[in-house]
């Protein structure tokens, strides 16, 4: 079976600029959760979606914003980007809420922000 | 609130050599979830383990195994005779079941790996 998809892999922002980074869970899966990685915080986790209702919640700031689809698609938002959003986000597909089952995790999409 | 710690940030062995990734992690809740994941240059986490705290019976898989001790709130994966394709970075991961993931996996900083050839 397909994996998890995430679009696009790569991607070069301006500061100040938004952007959205799409992800499309194994089928069947109705949890999405998106994480941030960077070299000195690590791997944070951002939100989780469950049947297109966020469940849970980082410690980011409102900047930073999703939504689920019906199909259980998602995408996560950053707005008024910063040097700092520079990253690897992750997004990781389970059966479950809270992925207690396993989760599955894509490439990735590394941001630049210059 | 809940935290992963792998003191070991790089760990260099030739390969045919076993090595041992250490995680020690701190929970309030009862029961909760740990995992491994493997990091590739590529990016991808690839899931290799998953085991909740009721079960600390410790597992093998082919050259991995993992040492699951609750006494001392520790989760240790081994590979045997390690292999050139196993260099990555290895996080462990905690996900408490008591605050309904909240706080969604709980990653230590990871250990990079490396295998010489």
């Amino acid at each position: 079976k397909a994996g998890v998809t995430q679009t696009p892999r790569y991607l070069i922002k301006t500061r100040g600029q938004q952007v959205t980074l799409s992800c499309s869970p194994i089928s069947g899966h109705r949890s999405v959760s998106w994480y941030q990685q960077t070299p000195g915080q690590g791997l944070q986790f951002l939100f989780e979606y469950f049947s297109e209702t966020q469940r849970n919640k980082g410690n980011f700031p409102g900047r930073f914003s999703g939504r689920q689809f019906s199909n259980s698609r998602s995408e996560m938002n950053v707005s008024t980007l910063e040097l700092g959003d520079s990253a690897l986000y992750l997004c990781a597909s389970s059966l479950a809420s809270s992925g207690f089952d396993g989760y599955t995790f894509g490439s990735g999409t590394r941001l630049t922000v210059v | 609130a809940q935290k992963v710690t792998q003191a070991q940030t790089e760990i260099s062995v030739v390969e045919k050599e076993d090595v041992t990734l250490d995680c020690v992690y701190e929970t309030r809740d009862t029961t909760y979830y740990l995992f491994w994941y493997k990091q590739p240059p590529s990016g991808e986490l690839v899931f290799l383990i998953r085991r909740n705290s009721f079960d600390e019976q410790n597992e093998i898989s082919g050259r991995y195994s993992w040492n699951f001790q609750k006494s001392t709130s520790s989760f240790n994966f081994t590979i045997t005779a390690s292999q050139v394709v196993d260099s990555a970075v290895y996080f462990c991961a905690l996900s408490e079941v008591g605050g309904g993931g909240a706080d969604g996996l709980t990653f230590g900083k990871g250990t990079h790996l490396i295998i010489q050839p």
